[in-house]
C-alpha cells in the first residue's frame, strides 16, 4: 500500500513566520512531488512541484525534497493570514505519472 | 490561457435521481481526471482519460457512475440512482502529458447533496 504521510496539525504560526510543513511517503521509486493549497470549501490549487533532489523556490514557497529520506517539505516564508488553508502533498508513484497518491493535509493557521 | 471549468458548480439533488456533471479542461491538456472528496479526506481518484480514451477507472467506483471524454475536449460524469453516500465534492483536473510537464490543475469543483 503506497502511502504520503502528513501531519494534520493545525500549525500554527505567528504572522511574518516560517511555516514548514512536511510529508513523507513509502514508495522509494516516486518522481514527482506536488503541494496543493485547499481553502475550506475550495478546490486544490497546484502552488509548487519538485521533481529532482534539492530545493526549488519560487517567490515566498520553497519546496525541498530528500529522495534518500523519502521527504517532501514545504516552507512559506513571511507567512500572511491569507496563508491559512489546508495544505496537501500529493506524489506520483514510481512508472506512472498519471496517478496521484495523497495525504491528507496539514491545517496551517498564521495568526495576525 | 482560461483554467479548468465545471459546471455545475452545485447540485443538490433527491436520492434515486441522475446527476451529470461537465468538465473543461485548459485547452492544451490532452489528460482529464475525474476525483471525489469528502470533508478532511484528500482527492479521490474516479477516472482518467487520454485524449478521448478512458484508460483507468478506480475498482471503487460503482457502475452506478460513468464518465465520456467524446472528443478529447470536455467531459461528462454522470451518476445514476443517486445515494446519500454519493454527496461530496466532485473534482475535475487537467494535466499535460510526457516531457512538457504532467502537473494537475483543478477545476473550481461541483458539490453535489443528495437528500
Amino acid at each position: 500500500q503506497k502511502e504520503v504521510e502528513q501531519n494534520s496539525g493545525p500549525l500554527s504560526v505567528p504572522e511574518g513566520a516560517i511555516a514548514s510543513l512536511n510529508c513523507t511517503y513509502s514508495d522509494r521509486g516516486s518522481q514527482s512531488f506536488f503541494w496543493y493549497r485547499q481553502y475550506s470549501g475550495k478546490s486544490p490549487e497546484l502552488i509548487m512541484f519538485i521533481y529532482s533532489n534539492g530545493d526549488k523556490e519560487d517567490g515566498r514557497f520553497t519546496a525541498q525534497l530528500n529522495k534518500a529520506s523519502q521527504y517532501v517539505s514545504l516552507l512559506i516564508r513571511d507567512s500572511q493570514p491569507s496563508d491559512s488553508a489546508t495544505y496537501l502533498c500529493a506524489v506520483s508513484p514510481a512508472g506512472n505519472n498519471r496517478k496521484l497518491i495523497w495525504g491528507l493535509g496539514t491545517s496551517l493557521a498564521v495568526n495576525p | 490561457d482560461t483554467g479548468v471549468s465545471q459546471d455545475p458548480r452545485h447540485k443538490i439533488t433527491k436520492r434515486g435521481q441522475n446527476v451529470t456533471f461537465r468538465c473543461d479542461p485548459i485547452s492544451e491538456h490532452n489528460r482529464l481526471y475525474w476525483y471525489r472528496q469528502t470533508l478532511g479526506q484528500g482527492p479521490e481518484f474516479l477516472t482518467y482519460f487520454q485524449n478521448e480514451a478512458q484508460l483507468e477507472k478506480s475498482r471503487l467506483l460503482s457502475d452506478r457512475f460513468s464518465a465520456e471524454r467524446p472528443k478529447g475536449s470536455f467531459s461528462t460524469l454522470e451518476i445514476q440512482r443517486t445515494e446519500q453516500g454519493d454527496s461530496a465534492m466532485y473534482l475535475c483536473a487537467s494535466s499535460r502529458s510526457g516531457r512538457a510537464g504532467y502537473e494537475q490543475y483543478f477545476g473550481p469543483g461541483t458539490r453535489l447533496t443528495v437528500t
